[in-house]
């Protein structure tokens, strides 16, 4: 079964500490992006990657970071300096640029 | 920064009634894509529709696309119970390599 697989579900962070987020893909996708959802609110950019190896700072960055070491794999930290990460967290990946996301089924973060 | 903007933020209605939601944004865009998410999960892709297209039709789903306007709609026909969810569109605009999603529509479908 081919898609995109995020984990843990439920993630509960304590002050002071980092947490990682996973996202797995089997879909051959170059390009993989990270969106943070807040309560009745849309999608924001945290970070995207067209590239292994690349990765780029979205429209909210600060307090995040990523690593983009193989293909298939684009984990997220979310880093003690994210003052309030409490949020529904999204993974998606495309073949390329421009072309339609595909989605995990995300990571509800909370904070302790 | 919200390139889409959609319109209206909540819709009920009875099942069997069509649906419409719309989406305007500010740019210029190589095309629009339109998403759907029941609560707590993620998004599913529905339609995409390029800036040359003006319309395109996916079995209930029907979206237009005015450029001279900057806004699409997305039209579901005959709705039933399970098309309850919230519908996002998103555009990807020029000069940029991401796709920038709207607030979101949230509709309920009353059986």
């Amino acid at each position: 079964d081919g898609g995109i697989t995020q984990s843990p579900k439920y993630l509960f962070r304590k002050e002071g500490q980092n947490v990682t987020l996973s996202c797995e893909q089997n879909l051959n996708h170059d390009a993989m992006y990270w969106y943070r959802q807040d309560p009745g609110q849309g999608l924001r950019l945290i970070y995207y990657s067209q590239i292994v190896n690349d990765f780029q700072k979205g429209d909210i960055a600060e307090g995040y970071s990523v690593s983009r070491e193989k293909k298939e794999s684009f984990p997220l930290t979310v880093t003690s300096a994210q003052k309030n990460p409490t949020a529904f967290y999204l993974c998606a990946s495309s073949i390329s640029r421009g072309e339609k996301l595909f989605f995990g089924s995300g990571t509800q973060l909370s904070v302790l | 920064s919200q390139q889409g903007e959609e319109d209206p933020q909540a819709l009920s209605i009875q099942e069997g009634e069509n649906a419409t939601m719309n989406c305007s944004y500010k740019t210029s865009i190589n095309n629009l894509q339109w998403y759907r998410q029941n609560s707590g999960r993620g998004l599913v892709h529905l339609i995409l529709i390029r800036s040359n297209e003006r319309e395109k039709h996916s079995g209930r789903l029907r979206v237009t696309l005015d450029t001279s306007k900057k806004s699409s709609s997305l039209l579901i026909t005959a709705s039933r119970a399970a098309d309850t969810a919230s519908y996002f569109c998103a555009t990807d605009a020029f000069n940029t390599d991401k796709l920038i999603f709207g607030t979101g529509t949230r509709l309920q479908v009353f059986p």
